[in-house]
Order: structure tokens, then C-alpha cells, then sequence
């Protein structure tokens, strides 16, 4: 119950076009879901966060895209860019009583952007 | 510069051998965590420090220990490695206040092998 399901395993997309990552999860507890962008030889660094209160959430191209209902959420990257070449994480936390701020991880998808 | 500092950036063991992974953060940081990563596997959470003086496992904790020194370093110790220690370890630490709540820093890793 405390996994993260995370899709595609890796992802090639040209240049200008749309990536989509998907993830999802069965702990109707988790109220905050993150989505972390890692480079080789670097730590993963946070990228933009989403609250189940909104089903959707934009900053500069990246949107995160949540369905309550479906226990879904998915990243869109628009316009990607070769930069964007990455390794993607999902995640999860469950604030509870604790609030210890752990976060559980998707098994993450490695974003190929071709110029 | 700001951030988390984890030491050493490489290291080679060999079965049996003990080593300590240092982490130390100066952004005040009352949380710190350390996972491991694995191809395929995304991160998994060892063990972690919800405040100074307390530590708890996370979901890998076989074969390691911890210490929180004080509220700015927090020490990953391998007794007696083994090869399925092979890994890429990172610490955290997390912010506590705002909408990035629950958000991350993340060391630059340790890429562990163990022989």
C-alpha cells in the first residue's frame, strides 16, 4: 500500500514535443506528491509538487496533472528540450501523525529528448 | 554554498570491510534521510531522522546503521559490507514550513562498490 508505480521505465521524445510520465499509487493517505529531476552524477533536485486539493498545477512548461479519483498523476513536459534529458522520480508522502516527511519513490523514467 | 555535503564520492570495499558515509547540511534543517539507489529500483529510504537525537529505519535498513551527531550531520555506517551493497547512497534533508513542506535537498551522492 505504500508503493509508487511509476511509467515509462524511459522515454525518447524529439525535440518541441510533449513528454508525459505517469505514476501511481494505493495509499489513499498520501497528501503531497513531488516530482524530482536527477542529471548524471548529480543529486535528484526538487521540480515542482503537487497537493491533492488541485487537480492541476503549471510552472514554465512542467505540469502535474492529479486524479483523486483514479489515485493517478502524471508529469507533462511541453515543448521539451534536450536539456530536459533527465531521470525522473515520483514520490509520495504521507503527513499522518508522525510527520516524519518521508517520501516513497517511483522507480523513476529516463527522459531521452532528441534535438 | 548552501546545501548537502555527503563524503566520500567514491568509494571501493571489499567484502567484510566497515565504512562510514558522512552527511553534513547547513540550511538548519531539522529532518535528514538517507536512501540508496538501484537501477530499476528507484530510491529506497534506509533510515531516517525526523529531529535531532532520533533516528528510525526506513525500508532497506538491514546492514546499516546510523547517527545523528547533532542537527547538521547524520552518518550512514556499513558494518560488514556485502556485494548487494552496491550502490548509489544519498542523504536528504527536508524543509519543515511553506507549500515545499516536504521538499528535499539532496547531497551529490556516494557511489559505493563492494568487492
Amino acid at each position: 500500500q505504500q508503493q509508487v508505480k511509476q511509467s515509462p521505465q524511459s522515454l525518447i521524445v524529439q525535440k518541441g514535443g510533449i513528454s508525459i510520465i505517469n505514476c501511481a499509487y494505493e495509499n489513499t493517505a498520501f497528501d503531497y506528491f513531488p516530482w524530482y529531476q536527477q542529471f548524471p552524477g548529480k543529486g535528484p533536485a526538487l521540480l515542482i509538487a503537487i497537493r491533492p486539493d488541485v487537480s492541476e498545477k503549471k510552472e514554465g512548461r512542467f505540469t502535474i496533472s492529479f486524479n483523486k479519483s483514479a489515485k493517478q498523476f502524471s508529469l507533462h513536459i511541453m515543448d521539451s528540450q534536450p536539456g530536459d534529458s533527465a531521470t525522473y522520480f515520483c514520490a509520495a508522502s504521507n503527513k499522518g501523525s508522525s510527520n516524519t516527511g518521508k517520501l516513497i519513490f517511483g522507480q523513476g523514467t529516463t527522459l531521452q529528448v532528441k534535438p | 554554498n548552501a546545501g548537502v555535503t555527503q563524503t566520500p564520492k567514491f568509494q571501493v570495499l571489499k567484502t567484510g570491510q566497515s565504512m562510514t558515509l558522512q552527511c553534513a547540511q547547513d540550511m538548519n534543517h531539522n529532518s535528514m534521510y538517507w536512501y540508496r539507489q538501484d537501477p530499476g529500483m528507484g530510491l529506497r529510504l534506509i533510515y531516517y531522522s525526523a529531529s535531532e537525537g532520533t533516528t528510525d529505519k526506513g525500508e532497506v535498513p538491514n546492514g546499516y546503521n546510523v547517527s545523528r551527531l547533532n542537527k547538521r550531520e547524520f552518518s550512514l555506517r556499513l558494518e560488514s559490507a556485502a556485494p548487494s551493497q552496491t550502490s548509489v547512497y544519498f542523504c536528504a534533508s527536508r524543509e519543515s514550513t511553506g507549500d515545499r513542506g516536504y521538499g528535499y535537498t539532496f547531497g551529490s551522492g556516494t557511489r559505493l562498490t563492494v568487492v
